[in-house]
Order: structure tokens, then sequence, then C-alpha cells
């Protein structure tokens, strides 16, 4: 079963611009985590936010992460052609050692 | 380090074949995942296992689908027999569960599997 729900499903921008995509979830977590997929390839992690924390960087992403509101966003500043892909948010619920739940994720399509 | 291997990248068969897909975690991982990729039903977990063990094996669709893993380097998932609705793409996964970077999966490349 399926934790988180990204928003939008597709996602289509100029390159130099900024995206953002959301992520709700249900229950509570330990962390979360986006990943990136290019078509034909396996998902590649891109950063991890704990439930104590509540925005991190890395380079030109940004996470924030609302635990009362259980959702989350991922920001991807001055996109660049190179950034479309599929992004997934994944939940770390605890209880269930190991396991990730992944939503059905983003389509964004950056255009030069 | 390598990172996931899996094998092979892309296989075609007919309908009612036995197909093995195979896996080798990064090493010193501990978990590894079998999920399953199509355009339907998005990205489902069929099974995953922790020190080799088989932890959660309820999103194995049927009897059809097993998976094993008789060592911390290997891993395989068959499907006999196979059927259309087979086709998608496999991927496996694995994580190590300490660290600070706890329970980040690393991805392999995927099987592309279709079952004509």
């Amino acid at each position: 079963s399926q934790q988180g729900e990204e928003d939008p499903q597709a996602l289509s921008i100029q390159e130099g611009e900024n995206a953002t995509m959301n992520c709700s979830y249900k229950t509570s977590i330990n962390n979360l985590q986006w990943y990136r997929q290019n078509s034909g390839r396996g998902l590649v992690h891109l950063i991890l936010i704990r439930s104590n924390e509540r925005e991190k960087h890395s380079g030109r992403l940004r996470v924030t992460l609302d635990t009362s509101k259980k959702s989350s966003s991922l920001l991807i500043t001055a996109s660049r052609a190179a950034d479309t892909a599929s992004y997934f948010c994944a939940t770390y619920r605890g209880s269930t050692l190991g396991r990730l739940y992944f939503g059905r994720g983003t389509q964004l399509t950056v255009w030069p | 380090d390598a990172g996931v291997i899996q094998s092979p990248r892309h296989e075609v068969t007919e309908m009612g074949q036995e197909v093995t897909l195979r896996c080798k975690p990064i090493s010193g991982h501990d978990y590894l995942f079998w999920y399953r990729q199509t355009m339907m039903r998005g990205l489902e977990l069929l099974i995953y296992f922790n020190n080799n063990v088989p932890i959660d094996d309820s999103g194995m669709p049927e009897d059809r689908f097993s998976a094993k893993m008789p060592n911390a380097s290997f891993s395989t998932l068959k499907i006999q027999p196979s059927e259309p609705r087979d086709s998608a793409v496999y991927f496996c996964a694995s994580s190590f569960s300490g660290g600070r970077a706890r329970n980040e999966q690393f991805f392999g490349p995927g099987t592309r599997l279709t079952v004509l």
C-alpha cells in the first residue's frame, strides 16, 4: 500500500523557474525522503528530513516538513532541463522496520 | 563501490515460461527489497528481506511469484508460470539500517520484463 500522495501529478515549467512539489501522508513518521527517477532508470535518493526537522537544504533543493499537517514540499530552484524526471516522496514509519512507503510521484518537465 | 546490480536488464519471454530475476545488493546492506513498477499501479513493494530473512511478502501478487535470498550477496525473484500481466519493470533495492542515513534505499537499474 502507498503512504504518500504527491501533488501535482505533473508539472511543466521553463528553465530557470522554481519547481514545487508537495507530498501528503497519513500516519506518523520517523523520516521522509525524496527520490528522483529519470526515464528508464532506478530511483535515486535526493534528501532525507527527520520528523523533528522542519527544513533542509541540499544544493538547489529545499525540503520542508510539517508534521502537524502531515505534509512535505520539495522545492527545486533555478530548474534545468536535466531536472526533468519523476519525483517521489517516501515515508519511513519506524514501526515497520526498514520499509519505505512511496507515493505515485510527480512528473516534472523542464523546457529549455 | 558498485551499486545494486540486477540481471538481466531486459527479458522477453512467452506466457507460461519461468522467469528468474537476479539481484546483488550493496555490500554491507542488511535490507533488500523487490519492487514492481507499472504505469497503472505505480511502484509496488513485492517483498523485502532483513538479514536474508523475508519480513513481509504481502505484496507478492500470487503463488506464481516467489523470492529467495540464500545469502547476503544474492537474491532472486521467480515467476512461474509467467503471464502477460506480469509485464513491468522490476527493481531491487537495498538499504542499511545503521548510521545517519537510516533506511535510505539504493535502487538497481531494473529489469524490464515483457511477457508475450
